[in-house]
């Protein structure tokens, strides 16, 4: 199975500063098909998962364009600049290339 | 707009079965894969399963192959996931999820509980 190591998995930010959190497989991400299948969500408390980011870059209608997601092969970060209170919860990558899919084990991101 | 809800999940004694259902509303059901993710107290999310929009594609994770079955009524715009020889580490609480390699919207959840 493909292997997705977040980092970090803990991640205090300061109101307004920006935040990145690191993505690896181990595996490339690149389908036959030409496409990268890298998903970036945000599971805020006590919410179910809100997908963020598909395909490495392409964000979610409705999302701030505060977030972004790059990368490519096997290395993906997601970075959210100016954090806001609504940002705290915990972010997950997870990677749908190879079967099974699977997710990365999620970064909390705090405020400081 | 996208509305899943799930239901079905409740306490069973390890060995038991379940089923859980998911209600879909304001998109064409038929149109699109669905899977099943979930997520253990306290820890990470899991792909379990998906089903293509005409049944005829479905996956699932090691963990429960051969355990866990999914399927679809697209009359009833319902997706299920049928799970048999529970065990304790099956304790989650299950979401379905529109499309099978990027799931955009998801359901609330319907918790399981394995325990003797």
């Amino acid at each position: 199975d493909v292997v997705m190591t977040q980092s970090p998995l803990s991640l205090p930010v300061t109101l307004g500063q920006s935040a990145s959190i690191s993505c690896r497989s181990s595996q490339g991400l690149v389908y036959s098909n030409g496409n990268t299948y890298l998903n970036w969500f945000q599971q805020r408390p006590g919410q179910s998962p809100r997908r963020l980011i598909y395909r490495v870059s392409n964000r979610d209608s409705g999302v701030p364009d505060r977030f972004s997601g790059s990368g490519s092969g096997t290395d993906f970060t997601l970075k959210i600049s100016r954090v806001e209170a609504e940002d705290v919860g915990v972010y997950y990558c997870m990677q749908a290339t190879h079967s099974p899919w699977t997710f990365g084990l999620g970064t909390r991101l705090e405020i400081q | 707009q996208v509305q899943l809800v799930e239901s079905g999940g409740d306490s069973v004694e390890p060995g038991g079965s379940l089923r859980l259902s998911c209600t879909a509303s304001g998109f064409t059901f038929s149109d699109y894969y669905m899977s099943w993710i979930r997520q253990a107290p306290g820890k990470g999310l899991e792909w379990l399963s998906y089903i293509s929009g005409n049944s005829a594609d479905t996956n699932y994770a090691d963990s429960v192959k051969g355990r866990f079955t999914i399927s679809r009524d697209n009359t009833k715009n319902s997706l299920f996931l049928q799970l048999n020889s529970l065990r304790a580490e099956d304790t989650a609480v299950y979401y379905c999820a529109t499309t099978a390699r990027e799931p955009q919207f998801w359901g609330q959840g319907t918790r399981v509980t394995v325990s003797s």
